[in-house]
Parts: structure tokens; C-alpha cells; sequence
């Protein structure tokens, strides 16, 4: 089974700064997936960039990164240069197959 | 492209009563998942088909949840003598191919159904 953490319940960043969302998990599994997602208020699960467990390079994906440490099991997010439209909730997933265990969230407020 | 969509986007219907509630997946794409989003739960897998088949229903939580795959598209989710428990948004999901996972295999979702049960 696998168990995905994510510490901070809300998070509030200023504009154009950025932000970084904790993920820590949990598997057994060798070989596994890692996503990020974001959801506005609007309800749509948004895909955002994902991380390949043997991927020796840190993914990125235009203002998203993720600071994937293997050994301490974190994948973190970083959202550089801030903007209004990413006040959303952020989900950490994981897979090593085809079913994506979730985190709780973290809801992301960004400040004019 | 078009993306996944669900419809109806909202539901509100009595306890006892059936529901049901509809995927259509992105173009192409031959996995196709739901997913249940509830405050108390989080996000949980209910079940996930490769093309009409659906090797994996151990997340449907009870009897009375069912779904179906035609024509390796459209997704029906039924929910049969709803319960207030069943409350929740209900997101559907696909891919492009299973069960490889990589970049893509990424689960696209769609905006999900609000089921509000009375």
C-alpha cells in the first residue's frame, strides 16, 4: 500500500514569490510514479508534473519543479513566481501501477 | 482536443433512489478510472477499465455501486438505492495506456459530478 503526506493544510504566498508544498510518502514498491495536481475552486483536477522513481533528473514543468530527494521519500513542489490563478488546492499522488493514492491537500492563496 | 467530461455536473436526489452518472474520455485514450472525493475521505479509487474490461473494481465500496465501459469510451457509474454516505464528488479519469506508467499514462481528469443525497 502506499501512504502519501502532506503537512501544511494552507499555505498563503505574495505574488511573483515562490511557494514550496511538502510531500513525503510512503511504499513499498521499487518502482513507482509521482504526480502533482492542482484543483481551483472550479473542481477540475488539474495534472502538473510528474516524477518517475528511477528519474535521475528532477522534473519541471515551465514554473513548476519538484524537488524529488528518493532516499527521504519527499517530492516536493516548487512554484516559482507566483500568480493570483494558482489559489487552488495542491494533491500529492502516487502509483506504482495505475491507482493514485492522494494526499490531503494543501490549499495555496496567493496575495496580491 | 476536447478533455474528459462528465455530466450531469450536478446531481441532488433522494435517499433510495438510483443515479447515474457519466464519463467521456479524452479521444484515444483506452484506460479510464473514477474516483470518489468526499470531505471525510479524501480521494479514494473506486475502479479503473482497460478498454470495456474492468480488471480492478476493489475500490467500489459496496453492492450497490456498478459501472460499465461500451466501446471503449463512455463510462457509466451507478449508484442503486443511494445513500447519504454517498455523497461526494465523483471524478472520472484516463490515460492513454495501462499498465506502463510514465509520462503517459498521466490520469487527465474531468470536472467531476457534485451527488448530493437527501
Amino acid at each position: 500500500a502506499q501512504k502519501i503526506t502532506q503537512t501544511q493544510p494552507g499555505m498563503f504566498v505574495q505574488e511573483k514569490e515562490a511557494v514550496t508544498l511538502d510531500c513525503t510518502y510512503d511504499t513499498s514498491d521499487p518502482s513507482y510514479g509521482l504526480f502533482w495536481y492542482k484543483q481551483p475552486s472550479s473542481g477540475e483536477m488539474i495534472f502538473l508534473i510528474y516524477q518517475g522513481s528511477y528519474d535521475q533528473q528532477n522534473a519541471t514543468e515551465g514554473r513548476y519543479s519538484l524537488n524529488f530527494q528518493k532516499a527521504r521519500k519527499s517530492a516536493n513542489l516548487v512554484i516559482s513566481a507566483s500568480q493570483l490563478g494558482d489559489s487552488a488546492m495542491y494533491f500529492c499522488a502516487i502509483t506504482p501501477d495505475y491507482k493514485l493514492s492522494f494526499g490531503a491537500g494543501t490549499t495555496v492563496t496567493v496575495r496580491a | 482536443g476536447a478533455g474528459v467530461s462528465q455530466s450531469p455536473s450536478n446531481k441532488v436526489t433522494e435517499k433510495g433512489k438510483d443515479v447515474e452518472l457519466r464519463c467521456d474520455p479524452i479521444s484515444g485514450h483506452t484506460a479510464l478510472y473514477w474516483y470518489r472525493q468526499s470531505l471525510g475521505q479524501g480521494l479514494e479509487f473506486l475502479i479503473y477499465f482497460q478498454g470495456n474490461s474492468a480488471p480492478d473494481k476493489s475500490g467500489l465500496p459496496s453492492d450497490r455501486f456498478s459501472a460499465e465501459r461500451t466501446g471503449g469510451s463512455v463510462s457509466t457509474l451507478t449508484i442503486q438505492r443511494t445513500q447519504q454516505e454517498d455523497s461526494a464528488v465523483y471524478l472520472c479519469a484516463s490515460s492513454f495506456s495501462l499498465p506502463l506508467f510514465g509520462p503517459t499514462d498521466t490520469q487527465y481528469f474531468g470536472p467531476g459530478t457534485r451527488l448530493t443525497v437527501l
